[in-house]
Order: structure tokens, then C-alpha cells, then sequence
């Protein structure tokens, strides 16, 4: 078992959706978690990082963490066409989830 | 400012091929990583330098690859007598910060074929 476990999708959603991306993980020792959007050939780019359990929001995005049941989300509202990439989990120590591959349809 | 480049973009070897990928990193960055993505897969971590310091070479699959930052900034991953399981993308990220690996900023990658 991966230390860190992402369903890969692909998700395709409608436009306008709320979208929820997880990660679960197996190691208790993980202390940030961040969230990372790669569109097609370029580089992941951070979105949200966070530290302890609970909620954390920014603009269309929300990052939730539940440290007691090693389990991470990420809530994207009013999805759009240009949400359209891989999402990527990660956590310290370094470690990157496989990343879900989402498609907002317009 | 600029952020994280990589150069080349795309690279073709033949099996047997040394070949050397560079990173720039954002001007100021303490910390420089590497990554190695397969094609479906998350980023596999390679190695971690701090100023011209590596600090970790765990995530090195074998003694093929080697990595240096000499002055603290420009960085090269090179491989050497390149095998067809190398072909990847090979990412770069920056962080301003000496510790912990978050808020890193990532370039666009070299995608390594090997022939």
C-alpha cells in the first residue's frame, strides 16, 4: 500500500458543479498538506497548503483536513472550464499523491 | 520576476547517452528539489539541496544519477548512461524557504525520451 492513495479518475463534472478531490494516508508523521493543479505539460502549480485538521477556504477552493482519519479533501465551488486539470495531493515528508484528473464541461 | 525554468524543454537519448537537464530557480530560493514524474503518476521525489548543500539524495534510483547546485542557485540533474525506464518528466521547484518543502514553485519539467 502507497503512503499516500488518490483516486487517479478521471472525474468529469458539468460546469457550475461543486467538485470533491480526496487523498487518504497511511502515515501518521505527515504534517502539511497541500493541494497542487498540473495542467498538460506544465509544472504543478500550489493552490492551498495547510497544517492542522479542519477547514481552510480560499475563493472557490477549500481545503479540509482530518488528521484522525488520515483523509484530506479539496472542495472546488462553481467549477469551470479552466478548472479543467490533475490535482495533485502532497504531503510533508515529500510525498505526492497520483493525482485526479478532472474535466469541467462547459 | 521570472520563475522556475528548465532547459532543455524536451530531450531525445539514445540508450547509453549521458544527457544533463539544468534548472534556474527563482532568484533567492534557498531550497531546490527534484522530481521525477512517469506519465499517470505523481512527482517521485529525487533529491533536496539547501544553498549549494544536498541535503538528501534519497529518492536517486540508482548511482546513474547525480545532482549538484555548486553556487547555491543554477542546478543540474545528470544521468548518465541512460536506461528507456529513465523517460519521465523531470520537474525543478524553488522554495524560499530552508526548511520543510512547502509553498515550493515548480517549473515546466524536461520530458526525457530514451530510445
Amino acid at each position: 500500500q502507497k503512503e499516500v492513495e488518490q483516486d487517479p479518475g478521471p472525474l468529469s463534472v458539468p460546469e457550475g458543479a461543486i467538485v470533491s478531490l480526496n487523498c487518504t494516508y497511511s502515515n501518521s508523521a505527515f504534517q502539511y498538506f497541500m493541494w497542487y493543479r498540473q495542467y498538460s505539460r506544465k509544472g504543478p502549480e500550489l493552490l492551498m497548503y495547510t497544517y492542522s485538521s479542519g477547514n481552510k477556504e480560499d475563493g472557490r477552493f477549500t481545503a479540509q483536513v482530518d488528521k484522525s482519519s488520515k483523509y484530506i479533501s479539496l472542495f472546488i465551488r462553481d467549477s469551470q472550464p479552466s478548472d479543467s486539470a490533475t490535482y495533485l495531493c502532497a504531503m510533508i515528508p515529500l510525498v505526492f499523491g497520483k493525482g485526479t484528473r478532472l474535466s469541467v464541461i462547459a | 520576476g521570472a520563475g522556475v525554468s528548465q532547459s532543455p524543454r524536451y530531450k531525445v537519448a539514445k540508450r547509453g547517452q549521458d544527457v544533463a537537464l539544468r534548472c534556474d530557480p527563482i532568484s533567492g530560493h534557498v531550497s531546490l528539489f527534484w522530481y521525477q514524474q512517469a506519465l499517470g503518476q505523481g512527482p517521485e521525489f529525487l533529491t533536496y539541496f539547501q544553498n549549494e548543500a544536498q541535503l538528501d539524495k534519497s529518492g536517486l534510483p540508482s548511482d546513474r544519477f547525480f545532482a549538484e547546485r555548486p553556487e547555491g542557485s543554477v542546478s543540474t540533474l545528470k544521468i548518465q548512461r541512460t536506461q528507456q525506464e529513465d523517460s519521465a518528466v523531470y520537474l525543478c521547484a524553488s522554495s524560499l524557504a530552508s526548511q520543510g518543502g512547502y509553498e515550493q514553485y515548480f517549473g515546466p519539467g524536461t520530458r526525457l525520451t530514451v530510445t
